[in-house]
């Protein structure tokens, strides 16, 4: 069953703007967890925030978490041709075993 | 440190006959093991887990199967592949359940 859900699916934006892609989940969480996959690659952990947690950085990467809301928002900042990628959330229930994505946004970085 | 190893990375087979996809980790010992499908330009579907030695809990029913033979190898198998199963299979593991997963990249797989 699908718990995450990104939006948009698709985004193009000029390089140097930041870019913003968010995730809506159904049910409780332990943690969300966002990763970044090049095409035709394996996934790439980019960051974690616990249900405890409202906001996360990671260099030019901002994360933030609205359990009231079940969504999730994730903003890279001055962005460049190499963050041309799908983003994928992911989401940990308290007492699961595993991860469930989502269908991911597609980013794309025109120079 | 920690590396994950999947083979082959591309794959063509005829429907009907069988598969065999090997992933394994080094560095880290007990890890959790995961196999996931990816269809194009879509999420990732949870296949299998596994927390140890020949444990393997099935996430969908299918035409697929998995084994845990040794610590760090996972297998992921079929007797007779169908169309359906063409996608980008991959293997993932953690140390802790709900920490970050670790991606090896990926075996393209085309049933033809």
């Amino acid at each position: 069953s699908q718990q995450g859900e990104e939006d948009p699916q698709a985004l193009s934006i000029q390089e140097g703007e930041n870019a913003t892609m968010n995730c809506s989940y159904k049910t409780s969480i332990n943690n969300l967890q966002w990763y970044r996959q090049n095409s035709g690659r394996g996934l790439v952990h980019l960051i974690l925030i616990r249900s405890n947690e409202r906001e996360k950085h990671s260099g030019r990467l901002r994360v933030t978490l609205d359990t009231s809301k079940k969504s999730s928002s994730l903003l890279i900042t001055a962005s460049r041709a190499a963050d041309t990628a799908s983003y994928f959330c992911a989401t940990v229930t308290q007492g699961a075993q595993k991860l469930v994505f989502g269908q991911g946004t597609r980013l794309t970085i025109n120079p | 440190s920690q590396t994950i190893h999947q083979w082959p990375a591309t794959l063509v087979q005829p429907v009907g006959s069988p598969l065999s996809l090997e992933c394994t980790v080094e560095g880290t010992s007990n890890p959790n093991l995961y196999w996931y499908r990816q269809a194009a330009g879509r999420g990732l579907q949870l296949l299998f887990y596994s927390v140890g030695i020949g444990q393997i809990s099935s996430e969908v029913p299918q035409n697929l199967s998995a084994s845990r033979p040794q610590d760090r190898q996972f297998i992921l198998s079929s007797k007779k592949l169908l169309l359906s199963d063409s996608g980008f299979y991959l293997c993932a593991w953690n140390r802790e359940t709900y920490n970050e997963q670790f991606f090896g990249p990926g075996t393209r797989l085309t049933v033809l």
